[in-house]
């Protein structure tokens, strides 16, 4: 079937820029993940939903960053005034029910502001 | 917080080699301990996992056994091949947890 899909793959925009990442996640989901990638580190959690809702969204690093989920699938990662510190990779991952299973990653958006 | 370690890159074997990358973990509690591997051009993709103490997680013959007296997770492989070339990442979600937490990853290449 289908894995995580992530649109777009790469986002090249202006300082001060208003941006939008999508995920769809793997049919039936219910909980999904993004984190973010910056170059030759791990990946670091940013919010977590469980169907439309946002169960943890303690790993956004200030409030230009806000996601959505409002079906309950596909979510939106949002990042107002965009700053060159914001480039890295964002990815979103899904996984059946919960974090302690198996987490399906997308091939994440690059995002690189100048 | 929770915090994983794992070995810098990168490491460069020959083919046929032993592989180790070692990971270390801090958590209050018992989480489960995760691998993901990264190949070239590709996405994050579970390698094996283990979610409790002494439980050895193995794929493609790669095996790591979870040690809660030492807090460790450390990968091995006996016979690498140059496909095993990645970035491996070790990582832990906390039992009522939700999130992974990753460590800095281990870049692997290795030469035929």
């Amino acid at each position: 079937g289908a894995g995580v899909s992530q649109t777009p793959s790469n986002k090249v925009t202006e300082k001060g820029k208003y941006v939008e990442l999508r995920c769809d996640p793997i049919s039936g989901h219910t909980a999904l993940y993004w984190y973010r990638q910056s170059l030759g580190q791990g990946p670091e959690f940013l919010i977590y939903f469980q169907g439309t809702g946002a169960a943890d969204d303690s790993g956004l690093p200030n409030d230009r960053f806000f996601a959505v989920r409002p079906e309950g699938s596909v979510s939106t990662l949002k990042i107002q005034r965009t700053e060159r510190g914001d480039s890295a990779v964002y990815l979103c991952a899904s996984s059946f029910q919960g974090a302690r299973e198996t987490q399906y990653f997308g091939p994440g958006t690059r995002l690189l502001v100048l | 917080g929770d915090s994983v370690t794992q070995m810098e890159g990168p490491v460069t074997l020959s083919e046929e080699a032993f592989l180790t990358i070692n990971c270390t973990y801090t958590a209050t509690g018992y989480p489960s301990l995760f691998w993901y591997v990264q190949y070239p051009g590709e996405g994050l993709q579970l390698l094996l996992k283990a979610t409790k103490a002494d439980d050895k997680g193995s794929n493609k013959g790669f095996e790591a056994t979870y040690r809660k007296e030492t807090t460790s997770f450390h990968l091995e492989k006996g016979s690498v091949q140059v496909s095993d070339s990645a970035v491996y990442f070790c990582a832990l979600v906390q039992a009522a947890g939700n999130k992974l937490t990753f460590g800095g990853g281990t870049r692997v290449l290795v030469k035929p």
